[in-house]
């Protein structure tokens, strides 16, 4: 079994920039929920993906986007850039309707915006 | 939206105590409530949760309690030892067939001195 892995490690962008971020899911699982944790704070919630379909969003804006692929990993895009948006950029998989409620977070992609 | 609640921000203890933190949430429709341990520079990793059914989980030197009525619920670490150092974040969500989000709480830095 393979735990859930993110790429790249770090990443530095300039302001008005694009980025994308990517997570591979966990070995039999099908949901990737995005976080967005800044410094010092626990994190928060951006989105889930469950069969290729964005299912629940939180309090982040449109420019702030994502994929789900056939194959369960997903991917985060982020639009003209701010430097508020620096921040450890976590991924969580889980197993959505198989009875169980965990979600296993990846590394994290750390993003500086400058 | 659901409000997690979480203290202290900060604790120390010697090596052999017992640490408590406790968590509020303010949706009384929340039922899973997770507990993750972040040491620095690493994923958040799950090492414990509860669902609403239940009013206490304790895995060896670890214990989680559960208040529906108050809605709290508290993470007790027994016979701490130096490796439990790190930051603790609490978590609350509305688990249902199809999706659910976890909202965080802001952490608790645990320092164990040995």
């Amino acid at each position: 079994e393979t735990g859930v892995t993110q790429s790249p490690t770090h990443l530095i962008k300039t302001r008005g920039q694009q980025v994308t971020l990517r997570c591979s899911s966990q070995s039999g699982h099908n949901t990737v929920s995005w976080y967005q944790q800044a410094l010092g704070q626990g994190p928060q919630f951006i989105f889930q993906y469950y069969r290729e379909e964005e299912n629940g969003r939180g309090n982040f804006p449109p420019r702030f986007s994502g994929l789900q692929f056939p194959n369960y990993s997903s991917e985060l895009n982020v639009n003209a850039l701010l430097l508020g948006d620096s921040a450890l950029y976590l991924c969580a998989s889980s197993s959505t309707g198989a009875g169980t409620y965990e979600q296993y977070f990846g590394p994290g992609t750390r993003l500086t915006v400058t | 939206g659901e409000n997690v609640e979480q203290h202290p921000s900060t604790l120390s203890v010697q090596e052999g105590d017992s640490a408590v933190i406790k968590c509020t949430y303010s949706d009384s429709a929340s039922n899973y409530f997770p507990w993750y341990k972040q040491e620095l520079g690493k994923r958040p990793q799950l090492i414990i949760d509860i669902r609403s059914n239940v009013g206490e989980k304790k895995d060896q030197r670890i214990a989680v309690t559960l208040n529906k009525t108050a809605k709290h619920f508290s993470l007790h670490i027994t016979e701490t030892q130096p490796e439990d150092s790190a930051v603790y974040f609490c978590a609350a969500s509305i688990y249902n067939r199809s999706n659910y989000k976890l909202t965080f709480g802001k952490g608790t830095l645990l320092t164990v001195n040995p």
